[in-house]
């Protein structure tokens, strides 16, 4: 069955760094693109960043921009590097995969989710 | 790149109906038949029930419905169960390869 599982969370001071990792079993993970999305303590879900499958398509929200970059490999693990983290970067960080393969617009929306990893940044 | 407008809470008795909008834009909800709602039980990752507007992913049950009319979608329960108690989801594909959630709405079961 499909298995996504998300660690390297923990706590890191205003303007560090972080990476996290998301394991994936299950299914072909070479052959589906991989979404980043949080969820602040209380708060709603936000999507933060899409890969394609073979990686070479990413896209992210504006606020992050320039800060977080994802990437892939071979290892079927998805990685969220996280730089200049920022007190609003503060939530529980979800990867997911999408539900149809390659690179279709029609299927790109989130499917199946991890059970994310928590990001607290504070001095 | 503005969350989705949902309403904070709906209710209703069990066996009733209830309905949730997610108000977008005709750059996201309303420019593209890619809206997917998702199920967010207390403590849990979130499920999808419903993609493309309308399509139910095997195993959700058909009292699960969706629809859109302009740039408003929504999520309808029919038979409304015990179990159907959390929060939803709404998101859309917004262009570009980007996507956007709505507020998000608590269901309480009466």
């Amino acid at each position: 069955q499909v298995q996504l599982v998300e660690s390297g969370g923990g706590v890191v001071q205003p303007g560090g760094s972080l990476r996290l990792s998301c394991a994936a079993s299950g299914f072909n993970f070479n052959n589906y693109a991989m979404h980043w999305v949080r969820q602040a303590p209380g708060r709603g879900l936000e999507w933060v960043a899409i890969i394609s499958y073979e990686g070479s398509k990413r896209y992210y929200r504006d606020s992050v921009k320039g800060r977080f970059t994802v990437s892939r490999d071979s290892s079927n693990t998805l990685y969220l590097e996280m730089n200049n983290v920022r007190p609003d970067d503060t939530a529980l960080y979800y990867c997911a995969k999408v539900r149809g393969i390659f690179w279709f617009e029609k299927e790109l929306s989130p499917d199946f989710w991890g059970q994310g990893t928590l990001v607290t940044v504070s001095p | 790149q503005s969350a989705l407008t949902q309403p904070p809470s709906v209710s209703g008795s069990p066996g009733q109906s209830v309905t949730i909008s997610c108000a977008g834009t005709t750059t996201d909800v309303g420019g593209y038949n890619y809206v997917s709602w998702y199920q967010q039980r207390p403590g849990k990752a979130p499920k999808l029930m419903i993609y493309d507007v309308t399509e139910r992913p095997s195993g959700v049950p058909a009292r699960f419905s969706g629809s859109k009319s302009g740039n408003t979608a929504s999520l309808t329960i029919s038979g409304l169960q015990t179990e159907d108690e959390a929060d939803y989801y709404c998101c859309s594909y917004a262009g570009t390869y980007s996507f956007v959630f709505g507020s998000g709405t608590t269901v309480t079961v009466l």
